[in-house]
């Protein structure tokens, strides 16, 4: 398997754009998972994805930010409009979610310049 | 919320010492624990994942072991490589939300040949 694949992996982009992050699982992971990476507060998780639904999305942090995941082999993390805080690395990762794993395998990420 | 902590942020040892990175978290009511690695401009790669009934985990020359009612766990190294240079991340999993995991800052190990 390729593991779990993300695009763009760079993203710049000026304050007020729409921007969509793209992300594809591991095949026949029911759970996805978007993580926002920064200096200043490490690692977040943003929201979580259980065979297509969102199950917790308490991460999230403003309505600028919406996700969906119209089928078990895509995802998108949009932030709409973007804003120069919102730069970051924003992670994608997936899991089986069952039996005593609840192993994560992340994706490589995708860092992203708001000017 | 679950707090976790790492000491020390950063680590510089010779290469083939044995080491020892430190993780603590606030609540001891945690489903499992998780050690990453990540290299420079790259994501995370899982190394160890102990259970909450479990006390270690061991893959080649790590050891993880898991102390949930002080709220500690260790990632041990043992002989350091060069290639091992990295940073640490521990992940402690939610007991009431099995998926969700909050993560340290993490430990910046820099191992010299």
């Amino acid at each position: 398997d390729a593991g779990v694949i993300q695009s763009p992996r760079h993203e710049v982009t000026e304050m007020g754009q729409e921007v969509t992050l793209r992300c594809k699982p591991i095949s026949g992971h029911d759970y996805l998972f978007w993580y926002r990476q920064t200096m200043m507060r490490g690692l977040e998780l943003l929201i979580y994805f259980n065979n297509n639904v969102p199950i917790d999305d308490s991460g999230m942090p403003e309505d600028r930010f919406s996700a969906k995941m119209p089928n078990a082999s895509f995802s998108t993390l949009k932030i709409q409009p973007s804003e120069p805080r919102d730069s970051a690395v924003y992670f994608c990762a997936s899991s089986l979610g069952t039996g005593n794993s609840y192993e994560q395998y992340f994706g490589p990420g995708t860092r992203l310049t708001v000017t | 919320k679950q707090e976790v902590t790492q000491i020390p942020a950063a680590l510089s040892v010779p290469e083939g010492e044995n080491l020892v990175l430190n993780c603590s978290f606030t609540d001891s009511a945690i489903y499992n624990l998780q050690w990453f690695r990540q290299d420079p401009g790259k994501g995370l790669t899982s190394l160890l994942l102990i259970q909450s009934s479990q006390r270690e985990q061991t893959s080649g020359r790590l050891n993880a072991s898991l102390d949930k009612s002080s709220g500690r766990s260790t990632l041990y190294i043992a002989a350091s490589q060069p290639g091992d240079s990295a940073t640490y991340l521990c992940a402690v999993g939610d007991l009431y939300n099995f998926n969700k995991f909050y993560f340290g800052s993490g430990t910046k190990l820099n191992v010299k040949p």
